[in-house]
């Protein structure tokens, strides 16, 4: 079973610019996640979706951030403008409805540092 | 509103030696436990869950967590510390069987592994 996909793997802006992050989920689960990692924390949910509807979206800086999943699979999470303090790791998870519906499968990350 | 402790920054052993990773918790109901870690570059791989079932958990690894009602903890153990167990450890929480699982992580506990 291929796990979840993320990319790009690095990502290196200016601040102001802007910044598209991807992700597909594994095959057949509904929820996925979108998390932000700060350097020596642990990581902070921003986003929640099920299947293509928004569960949870109060920790998202919806001035400069927004996320989207069109047909209820890939993911898509941008940054309009970038500031510095975006710089972080982003993950992504999903998460089945399924017998394993208790965990959450985390994707490699995309690393963002903003200049 | 709950929340994960991880008492620790950094952790040194020796290889041979035991682990322990400690993690308290707070939730208002109960609680399902994770421990996940996280090697350089990449994304967060499950170790083990507590999912009300039995207390005392085995993961992969050699690792095992106690879930300790009483004390609001779920440390994470291992007997004997390999060079490859180096890495950043993290305690998360959810609300037990709810259907949209949101974790929340604590800050992580980096093991330093020394010959």
């Amino acid at each position: 079973e291929a796990g979840v996909a993320q990319s790009p793997r690095y990502k290196i802006i200016e601040k102001r610019q802007s910044v598209a992050f991807w992700c597909n989920p594994i095959s057949g689960h509904a929820t996925l996640y979108w998390y932000q990692q700060i350097l020596g924390q642990g990581p902070k949910l921003l986003i929640q979706f099920q299947n293509n509807g928004v569960v949870d979206d109060s920790q998202l800086p919806k001035d400069r951030f927004s996320a989207e999943r069109l047909k209820g699979v890939d993911s898509t999470l941008k940054i309009q403008p970038a500031k510095l303090e975006d710089s972080a790791v982003y993950l992504c998870a999903s998460r089945s409805t399924g017998g394993t519906r208790d965990t959450q499968y985390f994707g490699p990350g995309t690393r963002l540092t903003v200049l | 509103a709950q929340s994960v402790t991880q008492l620790g920054s950094h952790v040194s052993v020796s290889e041979g030696a035991l682990v322990l990773l400690r993690c308290n918790y707070s939730s208002s109901v109960p609680p399902y436990l994770f421990w996940y870690v996280q090697y350089p570059n990449q994304g967060l791989q499950l170790l083990l869950k507590y999912t009300s079932a039995a207390t005392l958990v085995k993961g992969i690894n050699g690792f095992e967590a106690e879930f300790k009602k009483s004390e609001t903890s779920f440390h994470l153990t291992k007997p004997s510390a390999h060079m490859s167990d180096a890495a950043e450890y993290f305690c998360a929480v959810s609300e037990g069987n709810t259907g949209f699982q949101k974790l929340v992580f604590g800050t992580g506990t980096r093991l330093l592994v020394s010959p």
